[in-house]
């Protein structure tokens, strides 16, 4: 069974661009989760998806940050327009339902300058 | 908030040492516990859990136990080896979200 895949893998940009991130979760799995883990630090979480609907999007800064989950697959997390702070490794997971395993892609290394 | 605490790193051993990362938690009921493993240059994997007080998880020769008195959840393992290297980090995740909260991490060099 493929895993969780993200792209790109490694991304740099300077402040105040824009930039996209893009998550194809394991097939069949309902839930989705976008994580940021900034250098140091555990991951944490700034969205949740059940299907195409958001469950929680409490810690995303949404000023700047939006996401979407269209037909209940791939999901895309943008930012626009990007802060230093934003440097990070942003991490998409999946599972089958809520509650059961998370399972991680590689991860996306963002740079801003 | 809900949140957990871990032993900074990193904590360096010589391969067959006995290995313990302290984890405790704070929550406002009963979580579920994990323990999740990042290998160089690759995604975060669980490695073990528990979802009630005194449940035991064990997986690849690492152990934890959730011990609710003292909200606690340390990792060990009897001998380590150079492919143990690594960051270890514990986790909770309360049935009324799901979402996990994770804790700073640990970085394990086991030396051989």
């Amino acid at each position: 069974e493929a895993g969780v895949a993200q792209s790109p893998r490694y991304k740099i940009i300077e402040k105040r661009q824009s930039v996209a991130f893009w998550c194809n979760p394991i097939s069949g799995h309902a839930t989705l989760y976008w994580y940021q883990q900034i250098l140091g630090q555990g991951p944490k979480l700034l969205i949740q998806f059940q299907n195409n609907g958001v469950v929680d999007d409490s810690q995303l800064p949404k000023d700047r940050f939006s996401a979407e989950r269209l037909k209940g697959v791939d999901s895309t997390l943008k930012i626009q327009p990007a802060k230093l702070e934003d440097s990070a490794v942003y991490l998409c997971a999946s599972s089958r339902d809520r509650g059961r395993e998370q399972y991680f892609g590689p991860g996306t290394r963002l740079t801003v300058t | 908030g809900d949140s957990v605490t871990q032993m900074e790193g990193p904590v360096t051993l010589s391969e067959e040492a006995f290995l313990t990362i302290n984890c405790t938690y704070t929550a406002t009921g009963y979580p579920s516990l994990f323990w999740y493993v990042q290998y160089p240059g690759e995604g975060l994997q669980l490695l073990l859990k528990a979802t009630k007080a005194d449940d035991k998880g064990s997986n690849k020769g690492f152990e934890a136990t959730y011990r609710k008195e003292t909200t606690s959840f340390h990792l060990e393992k009897g001998s380590v080896q150079v492919s143990d290297s690594a960051v270890y980090f514990c986790a909770l995740s309360m049935d009324s979200s799901y979402k996990l909260i994770f804790g700073s991490g640990t970085r394990l060099l086991v030396r051989p």
